[in-house]
């Protein structure tokens, strides 16, 4: 059963930069099959990709946040990570890992990541 | 990036009804289409994917259809356990982009 959990700090300053760690059980992250991916959503609005990584490509980033972002891999501990510099008020957001393909069909519970001094 | 619309963005149904939701690309995006339902504190859950495929365990009352720029979600017989957010999503290309969402409450 594949199974993804998202970990990392709930409160972070402004400036500074949001760390958050996805541990993926059931499946390896190695295998070139799928993207391992982060989304995100501020409370009470939709929903919005940061990005995504997998063995076989580079890491992909949306433009949006392109010069922020960081997407790395664990493999010995099956888990991937994202970091995410400069933080604002406006990346206050449940930050979700997901599994990717051409849609993404498992997801972590969510993590909210509250940007506030 | 392509745009992704939805209408209505929130609608008010009965158990038992018909719900339709289109969702509108802002360019051709072939079968590259994606269904989520999410309930106030949850994770998104993928129902259908590229177009029109139920995913396994997805209840049958669950469809979608449509491709190029216009795709529809339809749940028929309506049942307690739908009332919730929908969203649609496009992976024919990066960025990945999600439409705004349309939120079924209870009439």
């Amino acid at each position: 059963q594949v199974q993804l959990q998202e970990s990392g700090p709930g409160l972070v300053k402004p400036s500074q930069t949001l760390s958050l760690t996805c541990t993926v059980s059931g499946v390896s992250i190695s295998t070139a099959d799928y993207y391992w991916d982060w989304i995100r959503q501020p409370a009470g609005k939709g929903l919005e990709w940061i990005g995504r990584f997998s063995t076989s490509e580079t890491p992909n980033y949306n433009p949006s946040l392109n010069s922020r972002v960081t997407i790395s891999v664990d493999t010995s501990k099956n888990q991937f990570s994202l970091k995410l510099s400069s933080v604002t008020a406006a990346d206050t957001a449940v930050y979700y890992c997901a599994r990717g393909r051409s849609h993404f069909d498992y997801w972590g519970q969510g993590t909210l990541v509250t940007v506030s001094s | 990036d392509i745009q992704m619309t939805q209408s209505p963005s929130s609608l008010s149904a009965s158990v038992g009804d018909r719900v339709t939701i289109t969702c509108r690309a802002s360019q051709t995006i072939g079968s590259y289409l994606n269904w989520y339902q999410q309930k106030p504190g949850k994770a998104p859950k993928l129902l259908i994917f590229a177009a029109s495929s139920l995913r396994s365990g997805v209840p049958s009352r669950f469809s979608g259809s449509g491709s190029g720029t216009d795709f529809t979600l339809t749940i028929t017989n309506l049942q307690p356990e739908d009332f919730a957010a929908y969203y649609c999503q496009q992976s024919f290309s990066s960025p990945l982009t999600f439409g705004p969402g349309t939120k079924v409450d209870v009439k």
